[in-house]
């Protein structure tokens, strides 16, 4: 079955930390990945994407992801984090073929001052 | 200007009535989609068309029903709304096929509410 697992419900995390938040897919053909950000009462922001090349993306505000197909994870990580970060981030899959997202079901970051 | 707009924002209304949600997308896209977000914050997906056509049609019950009068707009009413129909309703669209044009941008999301 296809899905996206994102392990840790809510993370709380220091101003100027690191962060990473884990993503595991299962997916039947060559996965298109997504990181999307939703801030409280917001719609979607995409983050960043993989479809092929260079395993480790750069993406908008700081983040990075790391897509490692043995571990079929695609981890978002940021070397600092700002309290402007504090939101929902969602994990999603997809494919070539423009079908719909499957979505993890997010990880709440909170930052500390 | 908007890339994917949704109307309304924000809709309260009573068990039993009928609702619209509008979306429009001025990206020239040809796939559009509505995706629920529950109270849990879980996103699913519950319609796509692509050039006016149905593509996907989830396990969504018969009191929804999409509609795509061109490629640019996509709507979705509901009858006999159900308590259980509350959540934030989110419209996406995407252009197909090349690399780089599968990335789905979605809209403001609709907070509807059924009391």
């Amino acid at each position: 079955a296809q899905s996206v697992t994102q392990p840790d419900i809510h993370i709380t995390v220091s101003e100027g930390a690191s962060l990473e938040l884990r993503c595991n897919y299962s997916y039947g053909a060559t996965p298109y990945l997504f990181w999307y950000v939703q801030s409280p009462g917001q719609g979607l922001q995409l983050l960043l994407k993989y479809f092929s090349g260079d395993t480790l993306v750069q993406g908008i505000k700081g983040f990075e992801a790391e897509f490692k197909r043995s571990q079929s994870s695609f981890n978002l990580r940021k070397p600092s984090v700002h309290w402007s970060d504090a939101a929902e981030y969602f994990c999603a899959v997809g494919n070539q073929a423009g079908t719909a997202l499957i979505f993890g079901k997010g990880t709440t970051l909170s930052v500390s001052s | 200007d908007t890339a994917v707009s949704q109307t309304p924002k924000y809709l309260v209304t009573q068990m039993g009535n009928d609702k619209s949600i509008k979306c429009e997308q001025n990206l020239g896209h040809d796939t559009m989609y509505w995706y629920k977000q529950d109270s849990k914050k879980f996103l699913k997906i519950m319609f796509s068309y692509n050039n006016k056509e149905l593509i996907i049609n989830e396990t969504v019950p018969n009191r929804f029903s999409p509609k795509s009068p061109d490629k640019a707009h996509l709507n979705l009413h509901i009858n006999s709304l159900e308590l259980g129909d509350s959540a934030v309703y989110f419209c996406a669209s995407n252009a197909v096929g090349g690399l780089g044009t599968d990335t789905q941008y979605f809209g403001p999301g609709t907070r509807l509410t059924v009391l």
